[in-house]
């Protein structure tokens, strides 16, 4: 399994577009990218997933350049109720018969200031 | 009615004691998973099962045991708890079609707490 490295801590403003870099080295081909969002005392939400290029949805978009060794998740316009952890997980793509064994790290914590 | 439910929510206990925190789910998933988070360390996977007749070990499944007596029941037991075991629970589901989409569903957790 590709192993992450995310930022430990962010803080912005609201109002303010937030970008959280994921570097993932040694993804191997079938993995995918997706990044999920925790508020204290619940579990995790799935945000986004991608494999190459852009996505985009309704909560955000998540940029991967070519070579694939890095995402960046991107919030427009942050509010406060967008502090939260925030954690990049890289997993294969399997089919039926496979597993899809997922491992967080330690998340990004993004503060939203006033 | 949430789709993912664990029970109970809040348990404090002593050490020595047996331990079974339970997860039922509504969405018909075939795979579920247990979770374990620590403060400054993410979560961690304790096990997981594919189906019914299928369970796995994850990164730390020492100290715990697993059974998924259905589709939708996944229990976790803790057959001797001790304090390093205190933390928060979560159970998570996710589908098993043909394409994985890297969604998994997670109930609200079980705060463990063990004097």
């Amino acid at each position: 399994l590709a192993k992450t490295t995310q930022p430990i801590s962010m803080d912005s403003y609201e109002g303010q577009e937030v970008n959280i870099t994921c570097s993932h080295n040694n993804i191997a081909t079938n993995d995918y990218i997706t990044w999920y969002q925790q508020f204290p005392s619940q579990g995790p939400r799935f945000i986004i997933q991608g494999y190459k290029t852009k996505v985009t949805n309704e909560v955000a978009s998540l940029f991967i350049p070519a070579d694939r060794k890095s995402s960046t998740l991107s919030l427009p316009r942050v509010s406060l109720s967008d502090t939260a952890v925030y954690y990049c997980l890289v997993g294969a793509l399997m089919f039926s018969g496979g597993y899809n064994k997922l491992i967080f790290g330690a998340g990004t914590r993004l503060a939203v200031h006033p | 009615d949430a789709d993912v439910t664990q029970t109970p929510r809040n348990r404090i206990t002593k050490t020595g004691k047996r331990i079974m925190l339970e997860c039922s789910q509504t969405k018909g998933h075939d795979r579920m998973y247990w979770y374990r988070q620590d403060p400054g360390l993410g979560l961690r996977l304790i096990y997981y099962s594919f189906d019914v007749k299928d369970i796995n070990k994850g990164e730390i499944s020492d100290g715990y045991s697993v059974s998924r007596q259905a589709q939708a029941k996944f229990s976790l037991s803790l057959e001797s708890a001790i304090p390093n075991q205190t933390a928060l629970y979560f159970c998570a589901t996710s589908d098993s079609g043909g394409v994985w989409t890297g969604e998994l569903f997670f109930g609200e957790g079980s705060r463990l707490t063990v004097l």
